[in-house]
């Protein structure tokens, strides 16, 4: 099945500055590649989503990029405010959805 | 519209006890989903179900299992719970199930086993 690897485990970053998250796939075949936000004590939210038929896709200070080629895709944020604070997890989808591990994001003020 | 809901929030189970968590959407989706979350792990698929009476297994099945009388239930049950379970539970669901569709989350149970 789909294997999802994400990095960094963990970001630190100043607010106003950007955050990068990268995650690679295994399977060639995935096609929806979607981010969720989650909030201490919340269920994951979808904050963004691209396919495989796009290589970006922005929304305000958030984008994401594919490589379907290498199989890796990041988010990025730009102008990181302190309410970006939260575990960002990656997602392949082929069939089910494979999650990555998370990666918990601190801006600080 | 009060999207996804779980009941309960939190539970604590000794070794060998049964249970049975409940998730429940109004938002008419075919699809629905059980997650556990691990520290390190992301989230893993225990089972889905593709419509009302349908169940198939996920990843992690093994331990629990599910029921779908009700299109806007999905009841995720363990037989006799053991301290690996000790996590915590999602419940998902969406208008469709092939890829490049939102999965809207619950917010989680919390379940310990001593």
């Amino acid at each position: 099945g789909e294997n999802v690897e994400q990095h960094p485990s963990t970001l630190s970053v100043q607010e106003g500055d950007s955050a990068v998250i990268k995650c690679t796939y295994s399977d060639s075949a995935s096609n929806y590649f979607p981010w969720y936000k989650q909030e201490l004590g919340k269920g994951p939210q979808l904050i963004i989503d691209i396919r495989s038929n796009v290589g970006e896709k922005k929304d305000q200070r958030i984008a994401v990029t594919l490589n379907k080629t290498a199989k890796h895709f990041s988010l990025h944020i730009t102008e990181t405010q302190p309410e970006d604070s939260a575990v960002y997890f990656c997602a392949a989808t082929l069939g089910d959805m494979r999650f990555g591990a998370g990666t918990r994001l601190t801006v600080k003020p | 519209n009060a999207g996804v809901t779980q009941t309960p929030k939190f539970r604590v189970l000794k070794t060998g006890q049964s249970m049975t968590l409940l998730c429940a959407q109004d938002m008419n989706h075919e699809y629905m989903y059980w997650y556990r979350q691990d520290p390190g792990m992301g989230l893993r698929l225990i089972h889905y179900s593709v419509g009302e009476g349908t169940t198939a297994k996920g990843e992690v099945p093994d331990g629990y299992n599910v029921s779908r009388l009700k299109k806007q239930n999905f009841l995720l049950g363990l037989e006799s719970a053991a301290p690996s379970q000790t996590s915590v539970y999602f419940c998902a669901s969406t208008g469709y199930g092939l890829p490049g569709y939102e999965q809207y989350f619950g917010p989680g149970t919390r379940l310990t086993v001593t």
